[in-house]
């Protein structure tokens, strides 16, 4: 059974531009969540998407934004991007919201110059 | 103060040596987890507890609900064990918080 499909694994961009990352979860997963790594604050989380709802938000400003399509794949962007985007963006899938084990993906590591 | 404490920060242990990681934790909570994390960030989920006790092989993880503690104890530690462990704690619906991660090398 295939495990969670990030892409890309890794990007570079530079200030102001936006970005897409794309998370394809396991087969039967419905939830997917979004989670930002930095040395400095360690995991936060971003959103988690649940048949296509958004379920829950972390505190993150705006910029930051996702989406989920019927087949469960999921998407996160951030526009107008800031040097403190850099960071590992990680998404996990699960069956369902709740308690559940989480799977997670390899990451999207984006440096922002 | 976060709602999710690990420590040590960093351990260091020799191949062989038991060791142990503590989470504190402050909410009340729905379920807990350990993941781990190896260098190059992949994240595995290594147990979820919501009460007494759990075995996977060299990896035992405890839980005391009403201390608001858990503990993960790997036994003969080896050095493919170094890897970033971080606790998080969940309560019905809401998101994951996480601890900071305890950094484990374990030297043959």
């Amino acid at each position: 059974k295939a495990g969670v499909t990030q892409t890309p694994r890794y990007l570079i961009k530079t200030r102001g531009q936006q970005v897409t990352l794309s998370c394809s979860p396991i087969s039967g997963h419905r939830s997917v969540s979004w989670y930002q790594q930095t040395p400095g604050q360690g995991l936060q989380f971003l959103f988690e998407y649940f048949s296509e709802t958004q379920r829950n938000k972390g505190n993150f400003p705006g910029r930051f934004s996702g989406r989920q399509f019927s087949n469960s794949r999921s998407e996160m962007n951030v526009s107008t991007l800031e040097l403190g985007d850099s960071a590992l963006y990680l998404c996990a899938s699960r069956q369902a919201t709740g308690a559940n084990v989480l799977t997670f993906g390899a990451g999207s590591r984006l440096t922002v110059l | 103060k976060n709602e999710v404490e690990q420590s040590p920060q960093n351990l260091t242990a020799q191949e062989g040596e038991f060791i142990t990681i503590n989470c504190s934790y402050s909410v009340g909570i729905s379920a807990l987890h350990w993941l781990q994390q190896h260098p190059g960030g992949g994240i595995v989920s290594l147990f979820m507890l919501s009460s007494g006790k759990k075995k996977h092989g060299r990896l035992i993880a405890t839980i005391n609900i009403q201390e608001k503690h858990s503990s993960l104890h790997i036994t003969a530690s080896h050095p493919r064990d170094s890897a970033v462990y971080i606790c998080a704690v969940s309560k019905g619906n809401t998101p994951l918080v996480f601890g900071k991660g305890t950094r484990l090398s374990v030297i043959a």
